[in-house]
């Protein structure tokens, strides 16, 4: 079965630094995705950030970078200068190979608090 | 750019009432989705809908779930007799692939059942 590990309930950071949310994943597909998604206060989910199986490099978009280790079955993602408006809940999310319909399986989430 | 609507942003319903959620997905996405979300917890996958018909459902989506595509925009998520436990963030996703392609969300429903 898949799972998706997120273990940090919570973190903090200051403006203008870096911050890595941990993401840990387990499947016995060779072929899958994962995803970043945020959601603000306001309740909705914003896609941040796709990183399929089989890509060879670390996906990237703008200040937001996934550090994917597949050996180590992580997919940490890894925000560079960290804003104000980046506080908000953060969940890992992986897509399976199988069947039609490819649901997304979510992680617990973690909130990121970012601090003047 | 194109996104996932959904109406209402909120509802407030008595327990064994009816509700209809409605979303419209992006014009010339294939695949739908709906999720929800209790309070304070993660994301769970409901149902997928392909074609015209539900493609896989999870154990939560039992007798008193329906989705329908009346139309070739709409696509709704009924709850045939609400119980408060049925309160949630109700997301609708939708892509173009379903291997290749991200999910985009909808901006939910917060569905609150007294």
């Amino acid at each position: 079965a898949q799972k998706i590990t997120q273990t940090q309930p919570g973190m903090f950071v200051q403006e203008k630094e870096a911050v890595t949310l941990d993401c840990t994943y387990d499947t016995s597909d060779p072929s899958y995705g994962l995803f970043w998604y945020k959601q603000p206060s306001s309740g909705e989910m914003i896609f941040l950030i796709y990183q399929g199986s089989y890509d060879q490099q670390n996906a990237t978009e703008g200040r937001y970078s996934l550090n994917f280790q597949k050996a180590r079955k992580s997919a940490n993602l890894v925000i560079s200068a960290s804003q104000l408006g980046d506080s908000a809940m953060y969940f890992c999310a992986m897509r399976g190979p199988g069947g039609a319909t490819n649901k997304l399986i979510f992680g617990t989430g973690t909130l990121l608090a970012v601090q003047p | 750019e194109p996104e996932v609507t959904q109406t209402p942003s909120h509802q407030v319903t008595q327990m064994g009432q009816e509700v209809i959620l409605r979303c419209v997905p992006i014009s010339n996405h294939l695949y739908f989705y709906w999720y929800r979300q209790i309070l304070g917890q993660k994301v769970e996958f409901l149902v997928s809908f392909y074609n015209n018909e539900i493609s896989e459902k999870s154990e939560i989506f039992d007798d008193q779930f329906s989705v329908e595509r009346p139309d070739g925009s709409n696509f709704t998520l009924k709850i045939r007799s609400t119980k408060l436990e049925d309160s949630a963030m109700y997301f609708c996703a939708s892509t173009l692939s379903a291997t290749r392609e991200t999910q985009y969300f909808g901006p939910g429903t917060r569905l609150l059942v007294l």
